[in-house]
């Protein structure tokens, strides 16, 4: 059974641009989550999604958005990004309640 | 808001020596506990977890866990260590309030464990 699959791996961005980072969850799951692990903040919430809807957000900036495709898909978008916005962004497949994180992107802004 | 608090930041041990991470959350209402394991280079991976029902559980690699409600802890424990554990824990809540599936995690516990 395959896992949470992430990609890219790595990213390297400058201030200013945006990024898409993708997640594909394992099979059958229709809940995906994302986090921000950082040194200084830890792994910290950013947002849900169900069956392509919003379910929860954490408290991030406008700046941070994702989408849920019919396939489960997700995606997380980060415009005009900040050199604070360097972190490991981790992707979580959730069934009954039990979350199965993927491999994570990190993304450098330079 | 709910939080978690994990007392120890980095803790050194010897291999065989016992292990007991602390873990407290503040959130009066029904929670869902884990403790989730990343390893160096590692994903995040789920050790145990309580929903309900017998408050001391049983994770993977001998590890253990016991919820005291009176206490709002999930203390991790481990008779007896080894290298390989070596690692950064996690300990994590979710909540009916909060959304089942929005994990509040601690800090992080970095454990060394020295041959």
């Amino acid at each position: 059974k395959a896992g949470v699959t992430q990609t890219p791996r790595y990213l390297i961005k400058t201030r200013g641009q945006q990024v898409t980072l993708s997640c594909s969850p394992i099979s059958g799951h229709r809940s995906v989550s994302w986090y921000q692990q950082t040194p200084g903040q830890g792994l910290q919430f950013l947002f849900e999604y169900f069956s392509e809807t919003q379910r929860n957000k954490g408290n991030f900036p406008g700046r941070f958005s994702g989408r849920q495709f019919s396939n489960s898909r997700s995606e997380m978008n980060v415009s005009t990004l900040e050199l604070g916005d360097s972190a490991l962004y981790l992707c979580a497949s959730i069934r009954d309640r039990e979350a199965f994180f993927g491999q994570g992107t990190r993304l450098t802004v330079v | 808001a709910q939080s978690v608090s994990q007392h120890n930041h980095h803790v050194i041990l010897s291999e065989a020596a016992s292990l007991e991470l602390g873990c407290n959350y503040s959130y009066g209402g029904t929670v869902n506990l884990f403790w989730y394991v990343q390893y160096p280079g590692q994903h995040l991976q789920l050790l145990l977890k309580y929903f309900s029902g017998d408050p001391l559980v049983k994770g993977i690699k001998g590890f253990e866990a016991e919820f005291i409600k009176s206490k709002f802890s999930f203390n991790l424990r481990k008779p007896s260590v080894q290298w390989s554990d070596t690692a950064e824990y996690f300990c994590a809540v979710t909540s009916f309030s909060g959304g089942y599936n929005k994990l509040i995690f601690g800090a992080g516990t970095r454990l060394a464990v020295h041959p």
